[in-house]
């Protein structure tokens, strides 16, 4: 069964205090990870696609990469405007389309 | 701006009464998403379509309904004999075929049963 497992649940750090979040997938033909940014009564945002192991993206202080069975969100040097849960979802081979998500891990980031 | 419209941005109903959350979008997608999402859950799967007057069935389906008359336009109709419809409703549309199709959403739809 396609499953999609984040951790931790919950991330507290201090502003500048760098971290990583995990995606860690089981899914028969991955054809893209996929992470998202999710503000609190808004609709996710998307950030960035990974479609192969060994890819990286960066985009300001994040930075996507991607293993056989894993993806890692890193933080770096993170602001308080950087607290929102991130989401991870995969696309398996077959799909029309259709993502599996993780039930997120919920940042928080203190001034 | 192009994008997706979801209304209205909250709604309350009363058990029994039937509803329909609108989603419009204007990105010219061909494949449109409604996906349910509650505290500590994942968003999971309610409907889908691919193209206009054809949808599919997604994991959590029983309950609702769905219409795709139009490439802009997929309602959804939350029946009385939905349970628990009390959720954070999300509308995705995204271009089909068989890449890789990025996912975008709209704001959402706050449903509250009273």
């Amino acid at each position: 069964e396609d499953q999609v497992t984040q951790s931790p649940e919950a991330l507290r750090l201090q502003e500048g205090e760098s971290s990583s979040l995990n995606c860690s997938y089981t899914v028969s033909g991955l054809r893209g990870l996929f992470w998202y940014r999710q503000d609190p009564g808004k609709g996710p945002e998307f950030l960035f696609t990974l479609y192969s192991a060994g890819e990286e993206k960066e985009k300001e202080r994040l930075k996507a990469t991607l293993t056989k069975k894993e993806s890692f969100l890193h933080i770096t040097a993170p602001k308080p405007e950087d607290s929102a849960t991130y989401l991870c979802a995969v696309q398996a081979g077959g799909s029309q389309g259709n993502l599996i998500f993780g039930k997120g891990t919920k940042l928080s980031v203190k001034p | 701006d192009g994008g997706i419209t979801q209304s209205p941005k909250y709604l309350f109903r009363k058990e029994g009464q039937n509803v329909t959350l609108s989603c419009e979008q204007n990105l010219n997608h061909d494949a449109m998403y409604w996906y349910r999402q509650d505290p500590g859950q994942g968003l999971r799967l309610i409907y889908y379509s691919q193209i206009v007057n054809d949808f599919q069935k997604g994991d959590i389906a029983e309950g609702y309904s769905v219409s795709r008359e139009k490439k802009e336009s997929f309602p959804l109709t939350g029946t009385s004999a939905q349970k628990n419809p009390t959720a954070f409703y999300l509308c995705a549309s995204s271009n089909s075929g068989t890449g890789v199709n990025i996912q975008y959403f709209g704001a959402g739809t706050r449903l509250s049963v009273l």
